[in-house]
């Protein structure tokens, strides 16, 4: 059980576009979900705490309007990287909360 | 807010040899410690957690045990085998339940040579 599933688990964009990460909670209800980011050989930045049906919390220094977070369902929560550059390059990781701490697969995005 | 500091950064074993993993906190707030292991391009793994109101507990080869008064908590690998190699990562947390953030250690690369 507490399986979240993500996708896509890579991406390769072009500089300027914007790529959304899905996030969905298969056999819980996930009213909050967490959102990390982690470069390589480093730990996990937590960038945003979402709540289903009501604005997520960014954490200090993450840009609001560059990484729009909408949880509209108990189940799924997204994460869009918007006007990509190459320093969004990163491992994006989500965790579903409700019920255990489990993590996401993971997706890495590649912006060139 | 909370800090977590994980040692050592790399540690290598020879297949067969316990592997110990440190970590403190600093918020005495704090109540719950989770372990991770993670796999290159894998999201984390939980492996074995711990509450405040307990010292130790241990999950067959894997065992945590923490100190409250010093605050940290270590992981304790027993005969190593090569599929534990990986990046573990300790945590910390206030309030004990899923909702409430995690903090991270720097992680820990393990190397379990054959």
């Amino acid at each position: 059980g507490a399986v979240v599933s993500q996708h896509p688990s890579w991406v390769i964009c072009k500089s300027g576009t914007s790529v959304k990460i899905e996030c969905r909670s298969l056999d819980f209800q996930a009213t909050t979900m967490f959102w990390y980011r982690q470069f390589p050989k480093q730990s996990l930045m937590l960038m945003a705490t979402s709540n289903e049906g009501s604005k997520a919390t960014y954490e200090q220094g993450v840009e609001k309007d560059k990484f729009l977070i909408n949880h509209a369902s108990l189940t799924l929560s997204t994460l869009t990287v918007t006007s990509a550059h190459p320093e969004d390059s990163s491992f994006y990781i989500c965790r579903g909360a409700n019920y255990g701490y489990t993590f996401g697969s993971g997706t890495r995005l590649t912006v060139v | 807010g909370e800090n977590v500091e994980q040692h050592p950064s790399t540690l290598s074993v020879q297949e067969g040899d316990s592997a110990v993993i440190k970590c403190t906190y600093s918020d005495s707030a704090s109540n719950y410690f989770p372990w991770y292991k993670q796999e290159l391009g894998k999201g984390p793994q939980l492996i074995i957690d711990i509450r405040s109101n307990v010292g130790e507990k241990k999950d067959q080869r894997i065992a945590v045990t923490l100190n409250k008064t010093a605050k940290h908590f270590s992981l304790h690998i027993t005969e190593t085998q090569p599929e534990d190699s990986a990046v573990y990562f300790c945590a910390a947390s206030k309030g004990g339940g899923s909702n409430y953030k995690l903090t991270f250690g720097k992680g820990t690369l393990l190397t379990v040579n054959p």
